[in-house]
This record gives C-alpha cells, sequence and structure tokens, in this order.
C-alpha cells in the first residue's frame, strides 16, 4: 500500500485565477473524498466521489468541481479564486465505511 | 449551532499525564464516532473508530461514546511528547454519502 498522495504539495495562486489539485488514492479504495481545512479549523467536507460519480456534496459553491477517474485517482478544481479559498485541501480515500486514509494536503494560497 | 462542538484548547500537560479530550455534537443521526490526530503539516491520521454508545481501548488510547448526552470523550494516559499534536474529533451518520463531520480540533502539547 501506498497510501494517499497529492500533489502539488504547496501552491500560490491570484484571485480570480483557476487551480486543479490531485490526489491518488490508496491501492483498492473506490472511494474519494475531499476536505478544506482553514487555518485553526476542522476539516469542511467539500464532495464525495464513488467509482467515478459524486456521491454527496458539501456547502461549496458550483465553481468547486471535481472528477474522479477509471483507476481511483481524483481531481478538485476551483474556478475564480477567492481569498478565502486559501487553505489546505485534503484528499481522503477509503473502501468501505470504517474510517479513511488522508493525504498530507495541498496548502493553497491565493493572494 | 454547529453540529459538532470541540473545546478548542489549547492544552499543555506534563509526561506521564492523563489527558481527557471532548466533543459534543447535536445531530442524532450520527452512529460513527472518529478521532484523528494531526501533526503539522500533515493530514488527520485515524486513531480511534467507534460505533454507537460505548467505550474502545487500544493501548494508551481509551474512546467513550455517549449518545444519550451526545457527547464523546477520548482518554490519553501516559501522555508522551510524541502524542504532542492537533485531536479532532469526526461522525457520520448511517449510510448516506459518509460525509465527515469534524469539532474543530485541540491541540495538545506533552512537556517532557
Amino acid at each position: 500500500e501506498t497510501g494517499v498522495t497529492q500533489s502539488p504539495t504547496h501552491l500560490i495562486k491570484t484571485r480570480g485565477q483557476q487551480v486543479t489539485l490531485r490526489c491518488s488514492s490508496q491501492s483498492g479504495h473506490n472511494t474519494v473524498s475531499w476536505y478544506q481545512q482553514a487555518l485553526g479549523q476542522g476539516p469542511q467536507f467539500i464532495f464525495q466521489y464513488y467509482r467515478e460519480e459524486e456521491n454527496g456534496r458539501g456547502n461549496f459553491p458550483p465553481r468547486f468541481s471535481g472528477l474522479q477517474f477509471p483507476n481511483y485517482s481524483s481531481e478538485l478544481n476551483v474556478n475564480a479564486l477567492e481569498l478565502d479559498d486559501s487553505a489546505l485541501y485534503l484528499c481522503a480515500s477509503s473502501s468501505d465505511s470504517y474510517g479513511y486514509t488522508f493525504g498530507s494536503g495541498t496548502r493553497l494560497t491565493v493572494v | 449551532q454547529k453540529e459538532v462542538e470541540q473545546d478548542p484548547g489549547p492544552l499543555s500537560v506534563p509526561e506521564g499525564a492523563i489527558v481527557s479530550l471532548n466533543c459534543t455534537y447535536s445531530n442524532s443521526a450520527f452512529q460513527y464516532f472518529m478521532w484523528y490526530r494531526q501533526y503539522s503539516r500533515k493530514g488527520p491520521e485515524l486513531l480511534m473508530y467507534t460505533y454507537s454508545s460505548g467505550n474502545k481501548e487500544d493501548g494508551r488510547f481509551t474512546a467513550q461514546v455517549d449518545k444519550s448526552s451526545k457527547y464523546i470523550s477520548l482518554f490519553i494516559r501516559d501522555s508522551q511528547p510524541s502524542d504532542s499534536a492537533t485531536y479532532l474529533c469526526a461522525m457520520r451518520p448511517l449510510g448516506g454519502s459518509e460525509k465527515l463531520v469534524f469539532g474543530k480540533g485541540t491541540k495538545l502539547t506533552v512537556n517532557p
């Protein structure tokens, strides 16, 4: 097992730009979730994908979108970046209801 | 009212102390309860997982769930400097999208 890997680890973008974050799920995990963690806060659920279909969405606007690929890797896309989008973005994968394996995250800074 | 409330601390204790971390919640549909540990600049790491009410022990860690009071706890015995991290409670209902709802986290420092 290689765990969950995310790329890039850090990113600086300008307000109004678009960004794509990537996640490689743990081997055998068919469910991937994305979370946003602002400084000093707990992670907030963005959305989840199960076998390439969106399977639930949190309270985030449509400019947050995602994809899951046949190999269960995933992307998070954010359009029209705002300053408040600055956060740690976490990807988590699972194969059943028992716990989730999180990646180390991508630190996004919007200036 | 937030769905999950966690006393954010921070908490500073001497090595060897017993640590108690707590969360309360308002959604009676929550059935799965978890505690995650997050080191600086890392993603959360699952520590304990419990279903419904009761206690679960794993080494120095004990998780308690009291559904009647909507209250969960994590106890750390014989705390070590390596336990210094932020501890997050998380929970979710049975079924649905398996969305986890997290507390704000408690930053723990164990001093040698």
